[in-house]
């Protein structure tokens, strides 16, 4: 069974550009899940969605992060503008159902100079 | 606000020794949990979990961890580590509450242990 897909898996910009990420779930897995981990601290959740529709986007600071699963399978973060406080690997997990396991991907790492 | 503790950041042990690393959580009512392990260069990778049932759970490679409900906590354990356990440990809560539960797991700040051979 094939993991989930993060790419890119490293990125570095300078503060103000924009950037974005994509992540391709497990197959057949409907709940999608995009994590921020700042180092020394563990994962923090940023958006949920279910199929195509957000769920919890409660932690995520819209006035620059943006997220979207259009087609309820593949789904991109966008951070425009970056600050220094982006640095953080990105992760995307999925599960089949909220009372199952989540499967993490590799994660993004974001560096913002 | 519903949150998860780790007491011990950095663990470093002799092979052979035994491992049990702390996690306690902040919410009184229906907890699933949750270890998970990073080894070095890969990914997020599930140890064990509890849901309902046995408090004490067994996982992979030899781990187990035993649910509390008195001391809200999850703590990890290992009777034996090796050089390969070398890696960051984390604990993740999720808290259901009904037909509200989004699956949404929080986590502790993470353990990383360290093997020497």
């Amino acid at each position: 069974e094939a993991g989930v897909a993060q790419s890119p898996r490293y990125k570095i910009i300078e503060k103000r550009q924009s950037v974005a990420f994509w992540c391709n779930p497990i197959s057949g897995h409907a709940t999608l899940y995009w994590y921020q981990q700042i180092l020394g601290q563990g994962p923090k959740l940023l958006i949920q969605f279910q199929n195509n529709g957000v769920v919890d986007d409660s932690q995520l600071p819209k006035d620059r992060f943006s997220a979207e699963r259009l087609k309820g399978v593949d789904s991109t973060l966008k951070i425009q503008p970056a600050k220094l406080e982006d640095s953080a690997v990105y992760l995307c997990a999925s599960t089949l159902s909220l009372t199952r396991t989540q499967y993490f991907g590799p994660g993004t790492r974001l560096t913002v100079l | 606000a519903q949150s998860v503790s780790q007491h011990n950041h950095h663990v470093i042990l002799s092979e052979a020794a035994s491992l049990e690393l702390g996690c306690n959580y902040s919410y009184g009512g229906t907890v699933n949990l949750f270890w998970y392990v990073q080894y070095p260069g890969q990914h997020l990778q599930l140890l064990l979990k509890y849901f309902s049932g046995d408090p004490l759970v067994k996982g992979i490679k030899g781990f187990e961890a035993e649910f509390i409900k008195s001391k809200f906590s999850f703590n990890l354990r290992k009777p034996s580590v090796q050089w390969s356990d070398t890696a960051e440990y984390f604990c993740a809560v999720n808290f259901p509450h009904g037909s509200s539960n989004t699956g949404k797991l929080i986590f502790g700040q993470g353990t990383t242990l360290q093997v020497k051979p």
